[in-house]
Formats: C-alpha cells, structure tokens, sequence
C-alpha cells in the first residue's frame, strides 16, 4: 500500500497566487481529513470529508479556503488568495469509518507551505 | 471543549532507559485514543490506537495505556534506542469518532 500521497511536496508561492494542494488517500478508505501544523497552533484539522461529502468544515480558517472532493481517490484544498500567514504544513489523512481500525487515521508526509 | 496535554514538553535521556510520555484531556467521553509519531520534517506515523473500552495496547516495546476516567494515556517505552528521538503526540476524537484534537507534544531525545 503507497499510503497517503501528498503533492507538491514543496510550495514556495508569492502573497495573492492562488495555491493548490492536492491529496490521494489510502484505496479503501471513506473518510478524509485535512490538517495545517503550524509552531503557535500545533495541528489543526481543517476539514474531513466522509463518503466524498464534506462533515465538518469549521476549522477552516476564512473564505480564501476552499476544499473538494470529486471522487474517492482525490482531494484539493485551494488557498486564494495566499497570505503569509498560511505559510504551515498542510496534512492530509483518511480512515476506514466503520471497518476494523477503529477510525485509525493515516497521514501524509504532508505540504510545506511557503508564502513570501 | 476538549483539550488535550502533553507533559512534559520536552524529554533527554539515555539510551537504555525506560520512558513513559503522559497525555491528558479534559472530556473523559472518547471513542478511542491515538499515539502518533513525527520526526522532524515528516508527517505523523500512526504508533497505536486504543478504542474506549480497553485499558492498553502493546505494540513491540511500546505499550500504550487508557484511564478514561481520569482523563489520562500514557506511553511507555522500553530500552529507549536513539531512533526513538522524535516528537510524540496523543490525539482523541471529538464529535463522534472522526474529528482529532491533538496535544502539543513531547519531543523525545534519546542520547548515545
């Protein structure tokens, strides 16, 4: 199993670009969540999505976030506009809600976010 | 609101020694509760998971446990190596079984 695919890896963006980042979860699984890690706040999750449908979205920070989920190999969350003080690490995880795991949640290596 | 601590913040030990690294929150009503991993620069490893209703989980020389009761986890490390050093966070879930609240951490340094 590749586990969760983060992508890019790296993103070194100018304030007002609009930013994409993009996610592939674990084949399976029907739950997704996206994080932001930052020193002051530690982790936060920003959204999950269960069944490709949004749950939660109250951790998203403003309007400039956006996140989707066409399909149940895909994820984006789009910052527009960048701001520096998006610059974090973005997370993305999944699970399998209702199979043996007990909701055991998977990360990525995550996205570096870098907003000048 | 559940809130979760980690303390202490930061740990150094010698290498060879056991270690137990302390999680608390403050809503004793959990579904489960997760021990990660994360080295410098990486993303989180999932270490263990233990569902509300058992007391621990074992997984090669760790050992996680669980007292709902009084709001508290640990884990225990046994025979600390220096690939041990890493950030160690507790997570529970709230609203359910899905949405994750997270300590601040311990960063474990185990020395030659």
């Amino acid at each position: 199993d590749a586990g969760v695919i983060q992508s890019p890896r790296h993103e070194v963006t100018e304030m007002g670009q609009e930013v994409t980042l993009r996610c592939k979860p674990i084949s399976g699984h029907n739950s997704l969540f996206w994080y932001r890690q930052t020193m002051m706040r530690g982790l936060e999750l920003l959204i999950y999505f269960n069944n490709n449908v949004p749950i939660d979205d109250s951790g998203m920070p403003e309007d400039r976030f956006s996140a989707k989920m066409p399909n149940a190999s895909f994820s984006t969350l789009k910052i527009q506009p960048s701001e520096p003080r998006d610059s974090a690490v973005y997370f993305c995880a999944s699970s399998l809600e209702g199979g043996q795991g007990g909701y055991e949640q998977y990360f990525g290596p995550g996205t570096r976010l870098t907003v000048t | 609101k559940q809130e979760v601590t980690q303390i202490p913040a930061a740990l150094s030990v010698p290498e060879g020694e056991n270690l137990v690294l302390n999680c608390s929150f403050t809503d004793s009503a959990i579904y489960n509760l997760q021990w990660f991993r994360q080295d410098p620069g990486k993303g989180l490893t999932s270490l263990l998971l233990i569902q509300s209703s058992q007391r621990e989980q074992t997984s090669g020389r760790l050992n996680a446990s669980l007292d709902k009761s009084s709001g508290r986890s640990t884990l225990y490390i046994a025979a600390s190596q220096p690939g041990d050093s890493a950030t160690y966070l507790c997570a529970v879930p709230i609203q359910g079984a899905q949405k994750l609240v997270f300590g601040q951490g311990t960063r474990l340094t185990i020395n030659p």
